[in-house]
């Protein structure tokens, strides 16, 4: 079975830094493109990041581009976050997700179970 | 870069069917798409993908009251005899060259 395990969440204050990680288990981890997915409270879902299968290649949307790092260890089947600068803006549930495609980009589907940032002094 | 659109809600009587529609901006109509489920207070659930062509794959679980289908730029999620468990918000999102998109979600309530 196929699992994503989220975490690392927490209370931040704005500018502070927080990293999460996603540990993987079911699945050839090294071989699909993951993301990250946040939901701001009453949101709908917003793409963070994302890091390829094949390359390592890595994206970021605009809101987080500079400030977010995404990036995997295949030896530890595990996707992390680094989050720095971090904004009251950036509060929200932030879920792991992995691609359908092997080595290739084919949508998303399969979620973590979500982890909590919350960003407030 | 690819835009979707979906209507903010819908509804339909408990046994009856509803049809939600995510709309590809101009330009996209190639795009494949999957969408998702998400019930209150939970974690977003994969329901398919959905090609241009109509052919979809559904995830592990999915029951067969759920569908897909297209046309065009348009991709349709149709869910028969409807549940109220199917109340839920549910969103398409497509991707291109590392960067994925999703709709602003449809929340389907159950009459």
């Amino acid at each position: 079975e196929v699992q994503l395990l989220d975490s690392g969440g927490g209370l931040i204050q704005p500018g502070g830094s927080l990293r999460l990680s996603c540990v993987t288990s079911g699945f050839t981890f090294s071989r699909h493109a993951m993301s990250w997915v946040r939901q701001a409270p009453g949101k709908g879902l917003e793409w963070v990041s994302g890091i390829s299968g094949s390359d390592d290649s890595t994206y970021y949307s605009d809101s987080v581009k500079g400030r977010f790092t995404i990036s995997r260890d295949n030896s530890r089947n595990t996707l992390y976050l680094q989050m720095n600068s971090l904004r009251v803006e950036d509060t929200a549930v932030y879920y792991c997700a992995k691609d359908r495609g092997s080595s290739s980009y084919d949508g998303l589907d399969v979620w973590g179970q979500g982890t909590t940032v919350t960003v407030s002094s | 870069q690819v835009v979707l659109t979906q209507s903010p809600s819908a509804s339909a009587s408990l046994g009856a069917s509803v049809k939600l529609t995510c709309t590809l901006s101009s330009g996209h109509n190639h795009y494949a798409i999957t969408w998702h489920q998400q019930q209150p207070e939970k974690g977003p659930r994969y329901l398919m993908k959905l090609d241009s062509d109509g052919s979809h794959t559904k995830g592990d679980g999915i029951p067969d009251r759920f569908s897909g289908s297209s046309s065009g730029a348009e991709r349709y999620l149709t869910i028969s005899s409807l549940q109220f468990e199917d109340e839920a918000d549910y969103y398409c999102q497509t991707w291109g060259r590392g960067l994925y998109v999703f709709g602003p979600g449809t929340n389907v309530t159950v009459l």
